[in-house]
């Protein structure tokens, strides 16, 4: 099993431009969710999905769009890149089990808009 | 006030010796505890959950005090493998949302 693939692992943008970041998970695992990760400012939570066709905002959902169409993608979206988005973006995914949400982190994707 | 708190370190220790981190969350609700680690440059993964009674996995063990609602961790006979950032992470039971620490970096020296 690859577990948590994250494609691109490195992007440069310019202010404005598009992208998308696809995450994808081979565990069958209902819960996914998008992560930035600043100095200083630990992880936090984009948005987050908790099953096929569903979504809903994290901690800091500005700028940034999500989609679920399958059960292993979820698709990070960048509609106009601003310098405030550079960060290192982290895709993670969890089952519910009755005592624990262990979650699953991809390798990352590095990101700098200029 | 963050929900979860820890001390940034970094924590410079030689090979060898014991160390405890400490960590606080503000959330009386939170119900599942862990510690993850995050090597330089790597995505984070599950060092250990946090049970009740503590736990124990080799070298390391981890307690949780809810009366006081601080999480620890104890590494003892630090290995240079060590070092890496060692995250703090709460959760409410049976959401689907986990609070990260910032992070506390060790680093274990000859």
């Amino acid at each position: 099993n690859a577990g948590v693939t994250q494609t691109p692992k490195f992007r440069v943008l310019k202010t404005g431009q598009s992208m998308t970041l696809l995450c994808a998970q081979d565990m069958n695992h209902e819960y996914m969710y998008w992560y930035r990760q600043d100095p200083g400012m630990g992880l936090r939570l984009i948005h987050y999905s908790v099953g096929e066709g569903t979504t809903a905002k994290g901690e800091v959902p500005d700028g940034y769009n999500v989609s679920r169409l399958k059960k292993q993608n979820f698709l990070l979206g960048l509609e106009s890149a601003a310098p405030s988005q550079t960060s290192v973006y982290f895709c993670a995914s969890s089952y519910l089990a009755e005592q624990t949400n262990e979650q699953f982190f991809g390798p990352g994707t590095r990101l700098t808009v200029l | 006030r963050k929900e979860v708190e820890q001390d940034p370190g970094p924590f410079n220790v030689p090979e060898g010796a014991t160390v405890a981190f400490n960590c606080t969350y503000s959330n009386s609700a939170s119900q599942s505890f862990f510690w993850y680690r995050q090597d330089c440059r790597k995505e984070p993964k599950l060092l250990m959950s946090v049970y009740s009674s503590g736990n124990e996995d080799g070298r390391f063990t981890a307690q949780l005090n809810r009366a006081s609602q601080y999480i620890s961790l104890l590494i003892r006979d630090s290995k240079l493998s060590d070092s890496a950032t060692y995250l703090c992470v709460v959760g409410r039971y049976n959401t689907d949302k986990l609070i990260f620490g910032t992070g506390t970096r060790l680093q274990v020296f000859p």
